[in-house]
């Protein structure tokens, strides 16, 4: 069965450092791969996704990823962090070939981010 | 990107009771709806997947009857807990999204609904 591991629980970073969430994902084909972000009282918005091609993939508010199927992890990424990014990041693996279909998350890495 | 609602943002109830829980998409049509249950510290757990005009596709461990969903239109979809125990508390979230020619495109999130059942 498709499982995605955060093995983070809470990571805290300084204000203009940079930033690295891990995603470990069990999977048997070529999987497709999300980060979402969850912030208080606001619904998960989706800041990347890969399904193939290029293994770095850029999103928004200035995260990025990168596939590597050799170590089965997606991991994200950002240069430098802004208090505003303190949230609940999620990892998401799509059970299927078809697109956004039956999503599985991990457990969450919540950020907080120090002065 | 699009906009999802649902209501209430929380709910308190007694057990024994049944609550309904509303996921609106406000500016564009829903062919697909998933409803997902957070539990705290914990990821979202799929529950079910909606399709307007038909009955809802619910993962394996998860009780229908407890669990009734109704997608009756391109913008709405409800879940109704019937029967609320202490056990049935939990943050339920559901997104929504549109699929053309077999492909699923984003699911865009609502805010989630806060159940307390006492």
């Amino acid at each position: 069965a498709q499982s995605v591991t955060q093995p983070d629980i809470h990571i805290t970073v300084s204000e203009g450092a940079s930033l690295e969430l891990r995603c470990n994902y069990s999977y048997g084909a070529t999987p497709y791969l999300f980060w979402y972000v969850q912030s208080p009282g606001q619904g998960l918005q989706l800041l990347l996704k890969y399904f193939s091609g290029d293994t770095l993939v850029q999103g928004i508010k200035g995260f990025e990823a990168e596939f590597k199927r050799s170590q089965s992890s997606f991991n994200l990424r950002k240069p430098s962090v802004h208090w505003s990014d303190a949230a609940e990041y999620f990892c998401a693996v799509g059970r299927t070939n078809t697109g956004f279909q039956k999503l599985v998350f991990g457990t969450g890495t919540r950020l907080l981010v120090s002065p | 990107g699009a906009v999802v609602s649902q209501h209430p943002s929380w709910v308190i109830c007694k057990s024994g009771t049944s609550v309904k829980i509303e996921c609106r998409s406000l500016d564009f049509q829903a062919t697909t709806m998933f409803w997902y249950r957070q539990f705290p510290k914990q990821s979202l757990m799929l529950m079910a997947t909606s399709n307007e005009g038909s009955k809802a596709t619910y993962e394996q461990g998860v009780e229908k009857d407890k669990f009734l969903i109704n997608h009756a239109s391109l913008t709405l979809s409800t879940l109704t807990v019937t029967s609320a125990h202490p056990e049935d508390s939990s943050f339920y979230i559901c997104s929504a999204t549109w699929v053309a020619g077999g492909y699923y495109n984003e699911q865009f999130f609502g805010p989630g609904t806060r159940l307390t059942v006492l």
